[in-house]
C-alpha cells in the first residue's frame, strides 16, 4: 500500500512558465515532507523540505505547499528553467523519526520544453 | 569537497555471484544507507547504520548483507539469495544530531545481474 502517491508520471511545462508537481499522502501520522530532484544516472539532490506546522515554505524559484486536511502537498517551480528537467521525489516522515522513516513516492518526470 | 563515493558506475555480474558494492562518505556523518530504485519506482530502503558497527534492516533488506565497521564506509553486498538484484543502488548519509537533516546521496550503481 503506497503511503506517498505521485500520480503524475511525467509533466512536461514550458520554459518560463510555472511548473507544478503534487504529491499526496495516506498516513496522518506523516509531520515532514521532503522534495528531491534526481538527473539521470545521478543520485537525488535535496531540494526543499516543509514541516507539518507550516502551509509554506519557499526557497528562491522553488515554493512547498503543504494542505493537512487533503493530505496533499505541492512542489511549485517559477519560473521553469531547462535546468529543472528531471525527476522529482517527494518524501515523507513520521514525528520524531530519523531518515530510516522516509517514505518516497515513486517520482513524476519533469520536462521543461523551450 | 565533502561527498558520498559509490563505486564502481556500473556493475556486471553473472546469476549466482555475490556482488558488493562500495560506499564512502567524507561528510562526517553518523548514519548511512542503502536503497534501491527501480523503473517507475521510488526509493526502497534496504538497510540503514546511525553508528559504526550496528545496522538495521529496511523495508526489503532480502538477499542483502551490510557491514560498518568504519564511519565512513557502508558496503552493500548483494547476494545470490536475491532474486532480482538487476537494480539502481543508492547509498545516502545524514546527520543524526539535528532533527530533519536530509539525506545527500552518492551517485548511485547501476548494477546487471544476467
Amino acid at each position: 500500500d503506497q503511503q506517498v502517491k505521485q500520480n503524475s508520471p511525467s509533466l512536461s511545462v514550458q520554459e518560463g512558465r510555472i511548473s507544478i508537481l503534487n504529491c499526496d499522502y495516506t498516513n496522518s501520522m506523516f509531520d515532514y515532507f521532503l522534495w528531491y530532484k534526481k538527473y539521470p544516472a545521478e543520485g537525488p539532490t535535496f531540494l526543499i523540505s516543509i514541516s507539518s506546522i507550516k502551509d509554506k515554505n519557499e526557497d528562491g524559484r522553488f515554493t512547498v505547499f503543504l494542505n493537512k486536511s487533503a493530505k496533499h502537498l505541492s512542489l511549485h517551480i517559477v519560473p521553469s528553467q531547462p535546468g529543472d528537467s528531471a525527476v522529482y521525489f517527494c518524501a515523507a516522515k513520521f514525528a520524531g523519526g530519523g531518515a530510516d522513516g522516509l517514505t518516497f513516492g515513486k517520482g513524476t518526470h519533469l520536462i521543461i520544453q523551450p | 569537497d565533502g561527498g558520498i563515493t559509490q563505486s564502481p558506475k556500473y556493475l556486471f555480474r553473472k546469476e549466482g555471484q555475490n556482488v558488493t558494492l562500495s560506499c564512502e562518505q567524507n561528510l562526517n556523518h553518523d548514519a548511512m544507507y542503502w536503497y534501491r530504485q527501480d523503473p517507475g519506482q521510488g526509493l526502497r530502503l534496504i538497510y540503514y547504520s546511525q553508528i559504526v558497527n550496528d545496522f538495521q534492516k529496511g523495508d526489503i533488506a532480502e538477499g542483502y548483507s551490510v557491514s560498518r565497521e568504519k564511519k565512513e564506509s557502508f558496503p552493500l553486498t548483494v547476494t545470490s539469495a536475491q532474486k532480482n538484484p538487476t537494480a539502481f543502488y543508492l547509498c545516502a548519509s545524514s546527520i543524526t544530531d539535528r532533527v530533519n537533516s536530509p539525506l545527500h546521496f552518492g551517485n548511485g550503481t547501476r548494477l546487471t545481474v544476467t
